[in-house]
């Protein structure tokens, strides 16, 4: 398996904190993503990156800011958390971008916004 | 925006038939990857087709890509329990960077 691990895998939060998930790998992979799942819309690209504090924007980026200033760690903020960014929320690692190599997943963080 | 768009959403099926998911988009895209997802799990690669017509095989499951590279689809045949879960077509965006999933197909095989 992938060296990938997402924390925490489950959170709960109240509207309105900010809130940072983290993914943290260890195959020195160049890309870097984060997605979300709801039901219905397969997975969305919220941020990507490309290498270290090089990012760019999503499908769905609202709401949402990242950072990555080591090769190792993306992290995935919501400044200020609302209901509608309740969702399952997977990073992805790839030695290259787009789709001709393989991206590998984490498990996923299960997050509640109340 | 590049949107993949899957059909059906949702398949229910007994064990021994075959089935077909769709994923297209009106965008061209240079590869597509079909994934296939367990609960609680990330989606894993099942393949990547690259060529438009290129079709592949992998056992049971049969993968084809468009001739202009705008859909792509995936056979099965003689579906079994173990092929329930959800099946996501992925391809390259914009610039070939990001890596755009479909709306998603999920399985049901019941025995």
């Amino acid at each position: 398996d992938a060296g990938i691990t997402q924390s925490p895998r489950h959170k709960v939060t109240e509207t309105g904190t900010p809130v940072t998930l983290r993914c943290h790998q260890t195959e020195n992979h160049r890309y870097m993503y984060w997605y979300r799942q709801d039901p219905g819309h397969g997975l969305r690209l919220i941020h990507y990156s490309y290498g270290v504090k090089d990012t760019d924007k999503g499908e769905v980026s609202d709401g949402y800011s990242v950072s990555r200033s080591k090769t190792e760690d993306f992290l995935l903020t919501l400044e200020s958390a609302t209901s509608s960014q309740t969702s399952v929320y997977f990073c992805a690692i790839s030695p290259t971008g787009g789709g001709n190599t393989e991206a590998f997943f984490g498990q996923g963080t299960r997050l509640t916004v109340v | 925006t590049q949107l993949l768009e899957q059909s059906p959403q949702f398949l229910s099926i007994q064990e021994g038939e075959n089935l077909t998911v769709y994923c297209n988009s009106s965008s061209v895209f240079s590869s597509l990857q079909w994934y296939r997802q367990e609960p609680g799990e990330g989606p894993v690669l099942l393949v990547t087709v690259v060529t438009g017509g290129e079709v592949k095989k992998l056992k049971r499951l049969t993968f084809q890509f468009g001739d202009a590279r705008k859909d792509s689809s995936l056979h099965i045949t003689a579906a079994q329990t173990g092929d329930t879960g959800l099946y996501l077509c992925a391809g390259a965006g914009t610039g070939f960077q990001k890596l755009v999933f479909g709306t998603g197909t999920r399985l049901l095989v019941s025995p």
